[in-house]
């Protein structure tokens, strides 16, 4: 079946520096990439709907220069958490529509700030 | 906007049926969802109901769709110890998925 392949699954960083998390579809093109946010014991909740071509949508409250989107294939969605600090740690999900069996969804990458 | 709201946690017995509960706001919804998430790990589709649909069986799985109470059920048979995990269900609001705060189910030896 398709699969979204997210890398990577887990990462530490510091204080400051930027980290890249990216989803790629397997077999099958995305046009359109969600990314998810989830706290722990939390559901997950929508940040940015991303488009091949097009700049992303963010949901209401999500600082767009902090958490840059680009989709610059049919194949390849890119989240880079910038500037990073403890408060951005959380679990990231990437999730791609599918023609069937509604959304197919990346393993997650585990965001710690230190 | 859309209001999804599942009860937190279902500790069930091995071999007992377990049902998780999903209440929602928006009816508009075309499909309505169940995804499974392990710890540390992504969502695994589970299965799913068309919204024109009362009830879907899929082997240890029944959905149940009460579309007057606005009201989701999956029910799992004969829980097992690898079933343990939170349950989310989800449903498309605006060509997005809108999620459950998740259940926790826990199955006990």
């Amino acid at each position: 079946g398709a699969v979204v392949s997210q890398h990577p699954s887990r990462v530490i960083c510091k204080s400051g520096t930027s980290v890249k998390i990216e989803c790629r579809s397997l077999d099958f093109q995305a046009t359109t990439m969600f990314w998810y946010r989830q706290f722990p014991k939390q559901s997950l909740m929508l940040m940015a709907t991303s488009n091949e071509g097009s700049k992303a949508t963010y949901e209401q409250g999500v600082e767009k220069d902090k958490f840059l989107i680009n989709h610059a294939s049919l194949t390849l969605s890119t989240l880079t958490v910038t500037s990073a600090h403890p408060e951005d740690s959380s679990f990231y999900i990437c999730s791609a529509p599918l023609t069937t069996d509604g959304y197919t969804f990346g393993s997650g990458t585990r965001l710690t700030v230190v | 906007g859309e209001d999804v709201e599942q009860s937190l946690f279902l500790s069930v017995r091995e071999g007992d049926s377990s049902v998780i509960n999903c209440t929602y706001t928006d009816s508009s919804s075309t499909y309505l969802y169940w995804y499974k998430q392990e710890p540390g790990a992504g969502l695994q589709l589970l299965t799913y109901i068309f919204s024109n649909m009362d009830m879907k069986q899929d082997q240890r799985l029944t959905v149940l769709l009460n579309k007057k109470d606005k009201h989701l059920s999956l029910r799992i048979a004969d829980t097992q110890t690898g079933d343990s995990a939170i349950y989310f269900c989800a449903l498309d609001s605006s060509y997005k998925l809108i999620f459950g705060s998740g259940t926790r189910l826990l199955v006990r030896p």
